[in-house]
């Protein structure tokens, strides 16, 4: 079947510095991707997302890229902080239908050294 | 202030109790939807729900099931419970079903013995 996926399970990073978590998807026909956070103990918090007819999306700190010849999706966290310390997770949206449904990627835990 | 409110957060009972877990949402959101959330296996769909009376089962659906009377409820139901339903559970609405971003609820923690 068709999922979604993340290259590396934990990243540790020291604060100040940027932060790459990547993805990657293998639904060709996905044309919508999220990204989301998730702090110990609180549900899924949306912090950008990008749509398949863009290739960059930028928000405040926060930047999405997506490849799609690849089908690569990577979050970039610039100045990364301690707050930043959560598990992310990406998910994908198929297009061309009425049914909705959000795959979620396993997730990736982002570790914030002081 | 919008939100997504789950009850209860935190439950623990025994295999065979029929147990409901309520979802609620107060932005006019037209699809609603369950998830599990286990380690190592990510966030998985249990069900759907498109509109009032209107839901569809996700990848998970085994043991469970949900109704849409009204617009802003969504509950979970688990008739009889089993150990392996043992999970933390989010449920999710959303503006429209065409792909808006979902806003989670803070989970229920489950525990059946």
């Amino acid at each position: 079947g068709e999922s979604v996926g993340l290259h590396l399970p934990t990243l540790s990073v020291q604060e100040g510095d940027n932060s790459i978590i990547n993805c990657a998807y293998s639904n060709s026909a996905s044309d919508y991707f999220i990204w989301y956070k998730q702090e110990s103990g609180k549900g899924p918090q949306f912090i950008i997302d990008i749509r398949s007819n863009m290739d960059k999306r930028q928000g405040q700190r926060v930047t999405v890229l997506l490849n799609k010849t690849v089908k690569h999706l990577s979050l970039q966290i610039a100045a990364t902080q301690p707050g930043d310390s959560a598990v992310y997770f990406c998910a994908e949206i198929p297009g061309g239908g009425s049914n909705y449904k959000l795959t979620f990627g396993k997730g990736t835990l982002l570790t914030v050294n002081p | 202030e919008a939100q997504v409110t789950q009850n209860p957060r935190y439950l623990i009972t025994v295999t065979g109790k029929k147990l409901t877990v309520t979802c609620s949402q107060n932005m006019n959101h037209e699809y609603m939807s369950w998830y599990r959330q286990d380690p190592g296996l990510g966030l998985r769909q249990i069900y759907y729900s498109m509109n009032v009376e209107v839901t569809d089962k996700g990848d998970v659906p085994e043991g469970y099931k949900v109704s849409r009377k009204e617009k802003r409820n969504f509950p979970l139901i688990l008739e009889s419970p089993s150990p392996n339903q043992t999970s933390l559970y989010f449920c999710a609405s959303s503006l429209r079903s065409d792909g808006e971003t979902q806003y989670f609820g803070p989970g229920t923690r489950l525990l059946v013995l």
